[in-house]
């Protein structure tokens, strides 16, 4: 089975500081990882992903994301943050030969930019 | 437009009368999910359905009962509905393909339910 642990419940920045949401995993086989990030009163959206191939990925919203197998962690991140990237921020995994069934959330990063 | 639409939003009941949160999807999905969502735990996944008439349990599926008697729609039943019950539930959809790796899921808004 897979379990994934985001580091920090909330994170509070100034807008245009740089921010690194942390998402660490385990599992004992391969898997896929998300970002999925979820705005005031709305739903979830995917944010980026990881399926394979260069390990750094980019996102939406100037987000990136950095996979390192050997540290079993996919941390977000964004050089300057603005008021608008206000959000809860989810890190999801995903065996390999899996579905969206066995999709497994953290339990989200909580983002505040402040003026 | 593609969307996943839940209704209601917002519903306020009492302990033990009958509720359907409806869920519809028009992106012709075979793969619908619903998750509540608490404060501190993060989305637990409640049931799924990868296909008509194909329906599972996930992780916290007490309480709730489901149906996918069309490809479109996955409607949420609350039989008896009881104060643990209030949360933010959300539905959610992707395709799905064994051949394939995990699609993108696709959420509904949310239904914030209130068990009196």
């Amino acid at each position: 089975a897979q379990s994934v642990t985001q580091l920090d419940s909330q994170v509070p920045v100034f807008e245009e500081a740089p921010v690194e949401l942390r998402c660490n995993y385990s599992s004992s086989v391969s898997v896929y990882l998300f970002w999925y990030v979820q705005y005031p009163n709305q739903g979830l959206q995917l944010l980026l992903k990881y399926l394979s191939g260069s390990t750094l990925v980019k996102g939406i919203n100037g987000f990136e994301a950095e996979f390192n197998k050997s540290q079993t962690s996919f941390h977000l991140r964004k050089p300057s943050v603005h008021i608008s990237d206000t959000a809860e921020y989810f890190c999801a995994v995903s065996p390999f030969q899996g579905g969206s069934e066995k999709l497994v959330f953290g339990k989200g990063t909580k983002l505040t930019v402040n003026p | 437009e593609a969307q996943v639409t839940q209704n209601p939003r917002y519903l306020i009941t009492v302990t033990g009368k009958k509720l359907t949160v409806t869920c519809s999807q028009n992106m012709n999905h075979e793969y619908m999910s619903w998750y509540r969502q608490d404060p501190g735990l993060g989305l637990r996944q409640i049931y799924y359905s990868m296909n008509v008439e194909v329906t599972d349990k996930g992780d916290v599926p007490e309480g709730y009962k489901v149906s996918r008697k069309e490809k479109r729609n996955f409607p949420l039943i609350l039989e008896s509905p009881s104060p643990n019950q209030t949360s933010l539930y959300f539905c959610a959809s992707s395709h799905h393909d064994l051949n394939s790796v995990t699609g993108e899921l696709f959420f509904g808004e949310g239904s914030r339910l209130t068990v009196l």
